[in-house]
């Protein structure tokens, strides 16, 4: 089945730096990972997938990158604002099945 | 669309109780996931629905189960309470493809004392 690690559980940047986030995954025939945003006492959010006949995907400041090779993706965000501060998480389908995998959050804090 | 509901919002339990929660899709959507959300341990997948069957389970105990109805509205049912049952349950609803993209309820906070 799949398995997904994700680093780092928690990050702290400036205003205004960038952050990235990194999921690994071992099923090398999933082909789809969403990123979900959830911020305190609330549901996760998806706020960005790629699926793997790309490499990138941009959506202003967020981006995701998949190297299918290294079977890793990871989340960029830039210009980080105040209320980026949010759990991060990544997930990928266990193939073959319907279930979604997900990582083990990374706790993001932006640091006006 | 309106998005996925979940009811109730907030529970308490004592140990040995059961409890029944309910989950509505978006409209349209066949596909009906449940994850269980604890500080220690995550997003944990406990079963997925899809025109009323059960097509994936995780691994939990069988005190956990559900169904879904013919409109794809789903419950989940937890038996004989125990105190590590407290958590967030979130459900999860899609088209019903592989590879589908999944939309989050709001959840149901669970706490047994």
């Amino acid at each position: 089945g799949e398995n997904v690690e994700q680093h780092p559980s928690t990050l702290s940047v400036q205003e205004g730096d960038s952050a990235v986030i990194k999921c690994t995954y071992s099923d090398s025939a999933s082909n789809y990972f969403p990123w979900y945003k959830q911020e305190l006492g609330k549901r996760p959010q998806l706020i960005i997938d790629i699926r793997s006949n790309v490499g990138e995907k941009k959506d202003q400041r967020i981006a995701v990158t998949l190297n299918k090779t290294a079977k890793h993706f990871s989340l960029h965000i830039t210009e980080t604002q105040p209320e980026d501060s949010a759990v991060y998480f990544c997930a990928a389908p266990d193939s073959g099945t319907y279930k979604y995998i997900f990582g083990t959050g990374t706790r993001l804090k932006v640091l006006a | 669309k309106a998005g996925v509901t979940q009811t109730p919002r907030y529970l308490i339990k004592t140990r040995g109780q059961q409890v029944t929660l309910s989950c509505s899709p978006i409209s349209g959507h066949r596909s009906v996931s449940w994850y269980q959300q604890t500080p220690g341990q995550g997003l944990q997948f406990l079963f997925e629905y899809f025109s009323e069957t059960q097509r994936n389970k995780g691994n939990f105990p069988g005190r956990f189960s559900g169904r879904q109805f013919s409109n794809s509205r789903s419950e989940m049912n937890v038996s004989t309470l125990e105190l590590g049952d407290s958590a967030l349950y979130l459900c999860a609803s899609s088209p019903g493809g592989t590879a589908d993209e999944q939309y989050f309820g709001p959840g149901t906070r669970l706490t047994v004392t």
